[in-house]
């Protein structure tokens, strides 16, 4: 158990609507990450927080938007969702910045119809 | 921009036999961490073995190794013995060193899925 907990395992949702990823990091850790996985583009990079505080950008669309709350758990927001947007997305955490993604979480599924 | 290269999409190896998976990245920098992840089926990623770019031995974890070639840029992952619960995707991802912005996020490759045959 890596101590990640991503909220919910699977989501289905039509074109068009918005969603919203959660995750909880590992207890102590500062740092979260967001990957997005897909059959066509591997694992890529979306953006990093760390205590609360934006940190790094990677390949994350406008339609895209993330934060980080006081208590660190972190929210991924997706909205004028399409087809392309179906994917696994995984949070990551670490215990401060100097580290890359230390403990995955088991990622939520999502599956636009 | 750093870039990872997994050449081999799928491989499959006979139990207790060897098998290698191979990776090359794409990099100026001198200085810099490699890593191979698990992913079975469950999902979750899992660190396998670690290996600093300074470092000129090869790092070793159990029934897991890598062969590190720095000039070549290249950095495959043998693993020995092999069982059924080795089954699983494996990812390589490079790490730099320093980052701006304290950042240190991986890049991946895009995997190798590894089938092991009973």
């Amino acid at each position: 158990d890596s101590g990640v907990t991503q909220t919910p395992k699977h989501l289905i949702t039509a074109t068009g609507q918005r969603v919203t990823l959660r995750c909880s990091p590992r207890s102590g850790d500062l740092s979260v990450y967001w990957y997005q996985q897909s059959l066509d583009q591997g694992l890529q990079f979306l953006i990093q927080y760390y205590n609360g505080e934006e940190r790094a950008k990677g390949n994350i669309l406008e339609r895209f938007s993330a934060q980080q709350f006081p208590d660190l758990h972190s929210e991924l927001n997706l909205s004028s969702l399409e087809l392309g947007d179906s994917a696994l997305y995984f949070c990551a955490s670490s215990a401060g910045q100097g580290y890359q993604p230390q403990h995955f979480g088991d990622g939520t599924r999502l599956s636009i119809l | 921009a750093q870039t990872v290269t997994q050449s081999q999409p799928e491989m499959s190896v006979q139990e207790a036999e060897t098998v290698t998976l191979s990776c090359t990245y794409d990099t100026s920098e001198s200085d810099y961490y490699l890593f191979w992840y698990k992913q079975p089926p469950s999902r979750q990623m899992i660190l396998v073995i670690r290996q600093e770019a300074y470092k000129q031995q090869n790092a070793t974890e159990n029934r897991f190794s890598v062969n590190f070639q720095k000039a070549a840029k290249s950095f495959s992952l043998k693993i020995s013995d092999s069982q059924l619960g080795d089954a699983a995707m494996y990812f390589c991802a490079y790490r730099s060193v320093n980052s701006g912005a304290g950042s240190y996020q991986l890049t991946f490759g895009k995997g190798t899925k590894l089938s092991v045959i009973p």
